[in-house]
């Protein structure tokens, strides 16, 4: 069966400070992957997306990045972390493009800038 | 434009009360699809049901089920005799034909007492 993982679970990290979240998915091949953001208050912003390694699209401009080195390894970064960049991070991957194909979201990360 | 307004932040209910999540969405797309998806306090989202636009027919499982009416954009849900256990954050969303993109509500947080 296939399985999603995201670490670290939680992060305190000071503005202006580098960051690295990791998402890993285990039991499939070339799935499309995807970075959502959760503010609170707010619901889900897709952030970025890779349909195969080294391609990533990305939603809305920001001080974050995204790379996909491997096939089933995402990592959303940062250089300088702004106090706006706090919230839950949500990584998720499906089989395909379109909607048909549902969506399986990872249990998160909670960054919180200082 | 895309969107989906939930207009009701928080509901709280007493257990085996019926409760009903509201969903308004707007587009222009004549095919799209409407989904829903629970989020408990561990954080991981978990995917409840996806409708196309042209299927207007409402669905029952369990005890939950789905109203969907195109005249009004709407697309509520409702828990028949609540439960503790389904005390979370649940998220209405939209998509279009042939993209990955999911626009998100904001979320209501259902609160179950016992």
């Amino acid at each position: 069966s296939q399985t999603i993982h995201q670490w670290p679970a939680t992060l305190v990290q000071p503005v202006g400070s580098p960051l690295s979240l990791e998402c890993t998915v285990e039991g499939t091949s070339n799935p499309n992957l995807y970075w959502y953001r959760q503010a609170a208050g707010r619901g889900l912003q897709l952030l970025f997306y890779s349909v195969g390694i080294g391609q990533i699209s990305s939603e809305v401009p920001q001080n974050l990045s995204a790379s996909r080195p491997q096939d089933r390894q995402f990592i959303l970064s940062s250089k300088k972390l702004l106090l706006s960049d706090s919230g839950f991070y949500l990584c998720a991957w499906s089989t395909g493009q379109g909607p048909l194909n549902e969506q399986f979201f990872g249990p998160g990360t909670r960054l919180t800038v200082l | 434009a895309q969107k989906v307004t939930q207009a009701q932040t928080e509901i709280s209910v007493v257990e085996k009360e019926d409760v009903t999540l509201d969903c308004v969405y707007e587009t222009r797309d004549t095919t799209y699809y409407l989904f829903w998806y629970k989020q408990p306090p561990s954080g991981e989202l978990v995917f409840l049901i996806r409708r196309n636009s042209f299927d207007e027919q409402n669905e029952i499982s369990g005890r939950y089920s789905w109203n969907f009416q195109k005249s009004t954009s709407s697309f509520n849900f409702t828990i028949t005799a609540s439960q503790v256990v389904d005390s979370a954050v649940y998220f209405c969303a939209l998509s279009g034909a042939n993209t990955d993109k999911l626009i998100f509500g904001t979320g209501t947080r259902l609160q179950v007492f016992p």
